[in-house]
């Protein structure tokens, strides 16, 4: 299996502008999380998904962070308006229940 | 919610000097427990886990680690660090509703 794949590597956009970033989790997997890596804050976890249903968004820090999973082999973390300071490096990783998490190689956002 | 506590932000030691780095989690019931590493640019990657049986387990590259239930403790451990195992150090905790909690990480500097 390839691991966590994530796209693309690196994103740099105009503040305002719609950012969606892509992961492909591990097949079989069925566990998928979402995580935001910044200077500051450390690893954050943004969403997790189970078996494609959200289970704790508690993470996501506004209504401009949208994330979906349409099914057990997609998902999406969607930023709209983004800004400045969600300039980040943002991780998937899946996971077979009470297992380790496989991390994606991220995506590096910059937002101008 | 469970919660967990690194102690060390930054370590800086020697080459060949013995490192040990504190975790404590936060959590009223049974926990799988984790170390990963993340290379400089590069995703986290596991280094030992934890989920029953013999406390003291051996990972990847030397590392060892020891879970003390009393303590709320699962520190890492290795004898004689390189240069290369300059990283950021992040200890996980893994509940059974499958979420998992990152601790904020430390930073290892080897000098060689």
């Amino acid at each position: 299996d390839a691991g966590v794949i994530q796209s693309p590597r690196h994103e740099v956009t105009e503040m305002g502008q719609e950012v969606t970033l892509r992961c492909k989790p591990i097949s079989g997997h069925d566990y998928l999380f979402w995580y935001r890596q910044t200077m500051m804050r450390g690893l954050e976890l943004l969403i997790y998904f189970n078996n494609n249903v959200p289970i704790d968004d508690s993470g996501m820090p506004e209504d401009r962070f949208s994330a979906k999973m349409p099914n057990a082999s997609f998902s999406t973390l969607k930023i709209q308006p983004s800004e400045p300071r969600d300039s980040a490096v943002y991780f998937c990783a899946s996971s077979i229940r009470n297992t380790e998490a496989f991390f994606g190689q991220g995506t590096r956002l910059t937002v101008v | 919610a469970q919660s967990v506590s690194q102690h060390n932000h930054h370590v800086i030691l020697s080459e060949a000097a013995s490192l040990e780095l504190g975790c404590n989690y936060s959590y009223g019931g049974t926990v799988n427990l984790f170390w990963y590493v993340q290379y400089p640019g590069q995703h986290l990657q596991l280094l030992l886990k934890y989920f029953s049986g013999d406390p003291l387990v051996k990972g990847i590259k030397g590392f060892e680690a020891e879970f003390i239930k009393s303590k709320f403790s699962f520190n890492l451990r290795k004898p004689s660090v390189q240069w290369s195992d300059t990283a950021e150090y992040f200890c996980a905790v893994l509940t059974n509703a499958g979420k998992s909690t990152f601790g904020d990480g430390t930073t290892l500097t080897v000098k060689p």
